[in-house]
């Protein structure tokens, strides 16, 4: 199993792009989610999903779309990219509400 | 909603010595309390995890206690190393809630 796989790794935008966090995972997990992680902060939630075709909002959404199509990918949209929002951003999946949710290793967002 | 305090934010220890690590949560529904450690530059990863039913667990150096009257359960590392030295989460959440409650983290620093 590849677990929780994130791309890219890095990415430097400009104010104004778009760009697609893309999040899959190889266990069947029903739940996923996207957290962001500013230097030194905890983790805030952006949103996350309990099933393919469905999506539910976080505690910081705004800025950010998202869409689950199938039960392996959950890709992060982000539009018109603002400084506000460079971070660490962690894509993650779990069986359920009530068990280990397992992380992807991150992608370092720097919008400049 | 629920709400998880999470203290001290900042913790050092010389090695060999222990750590303990506090939150408090505020759904008194909340029946599922995991741990997670982040080392730096990768995404959280579960180190214990204790659900209501259960007191206290053990998993060698990790212990994790739980008072569900005074809401607050806890993180113990006994006989700390250097590689201990991280940031650690702590969580909570309930079967009916879609998603973790995070706190806002503490920092181990464990000095040889």
């Amino acid at each position: 199993n590849a677990g929780v796989t994130q791309t890219p790794k890095f990415r430097i935008l400009k104010i104004g792009q778009s760009m697609t966090l893309q999040c899959a995972q190889d266990m069947n997990h029903n739940y996923m989610y996207w957290y962001r992680q500013d230097p030194g902060m905890g983790l805030k939630l952006i949103y996350y999903s309990v099933g393919a075709g469905i999506t539910d909002k976080g505690e910081v959404p705004n800025g950010y779309n998202v869409s689950r199509s199938t039960t392996e990918d959950f890709p992060l949209r982000l539009e018109l990219a603002a400084p506000s929002q460079t971070s660490v951003y962690f894509c993650a999946s779990t069986f359920s509400a009530v068990y280990e949710q397992y992380f992807g290793p991150g992608t370092r967002l720097t919008v400049t | 909603g629920e709400n998880v305090e999470q203290h001290p934010s900042t913790l050092s220890v010389q090695e060999g010595d222990s750590a303990v690590i506090k939150c408090t949560y505020s759904d008194s529904a909340s029946n599922y309390f995991p741990w997670y450690k982040q080392e730096l530059g990768k995404g959280p990863q579960l180190i214990i995890d204790i659900r209501s039913n259960v007191g206290e667990k053990k998993d060698q150096r990790i212990a994790v206690t739980l008072n569900k009257t005074a809401k607050h359960f806890s993180l113990h590392i006994t006989e700390t190393q250097p590689e201990d030295s991280a940031v650690y989460f702590c969580a909570a959440s309930k079967v009916s809630q879609g998603n973790l409650i995070f706190g806002k983290g503490t920092k181990l620093s464990v000095k040889p």
